[in-house]
């Protein structure tokens, strides 16, 4: 069936290194590709997105790259900071309202 | 952008009751609105889709008739779930669709004792 699989579970990086977590996806018809942070006790947030129309998109210290072709996105964030520190969540939809998120990425940022 | 409330955003209850979560759209009238569950340091799993107005679509093997939706105004969903047991422990999350993009609300955590 359809799957997003998500890599590394967790992430620990030093306060101002960079983050990459990414994503593989298994349906060619996916066209929409949201990312979600997630702090202990809430529900997701919307951080950032890319269509797939576009290979890259970039927002202030987060960027999202995309390979339509490998079927992979991948999550940068650069100059990271403890308040980065949450659960990670990548998605694919084929632009319906069906969405297939992956596992998740516990990131650390270490002061 | 959207905002979407929820409540309560914990609740325990005892094996066997019924508790019934609220889900508004503060901002937008949503036709669609969606029912997620979560377990600790786990992804999101879709239990339903709501629909203003019709029945609910279940997910297979979400069992509809325990998870009762309703979604009888454009800025409400309730979830209940009946007859709770503690499986039935954790975190609601619903959310709603703005042009595909999907906005969630806070979560409910329920822990049914």
């Amino acid at each position: 069936g359809e799957n997003v699989e998500q890599h590394p579970s967790t992430l620990s990086v030093q306060e101002g290194d960079s983050a990459v977590i990414k994503c593989t996806y298994s349906d060619s018809a996916s066209n929409y590709f949201p990312w979600y942070k997630q702090e202990l006790g809430k529900g997701p947030q919307l951080i950032i997105d890319i269509r797939s129309n576009v290979g890259e998109k970039k927002d202030q210290r987060i960027a999202v790259t995309l390979n339509k072709t490998a079927k992979h996105f991948s999550l940068h964030i650069t100059e990271t900071q403890p308040e980065d520190s949450a659960v990670y969540f990548c998605a694919a939809s084929p632009g319906t309202y069906k969405y297939i998120f992956g596992t998740g990425t516990r990131l650390k940022v270490l002061a | 952008g959207a905002v979407v409330s929820q409540h309560p955003s914990w609740v325990i209850c005892k094996s066997g009751t019924s508790v019934k979560i609220e889900c508004r759209s503060l901002d937008f009238q949503a036709t669609t609105m969606f029912w997620y569950r979560q377990f600790p340091k786990q992804s999101l799993m879709l239990m339903a889709t709501s629909n203003e107005g019709s029945k609910a679509t279940y997910e297979q093997g979400v069992e509809k008739d325990k998870f009762l939706i309703n979604h009888a105004s454009l800025t409400l969903s309730t979830l209940t779930v009946t007859s709770a047991h503690p499986e039935d422990s954790s975190f609601y999350i619903c959310s709603q669709d703005r042009a595909y993009e999907q906005y969630f609300g806070p979560g409910t955590r329920l822990t049914v004792t």
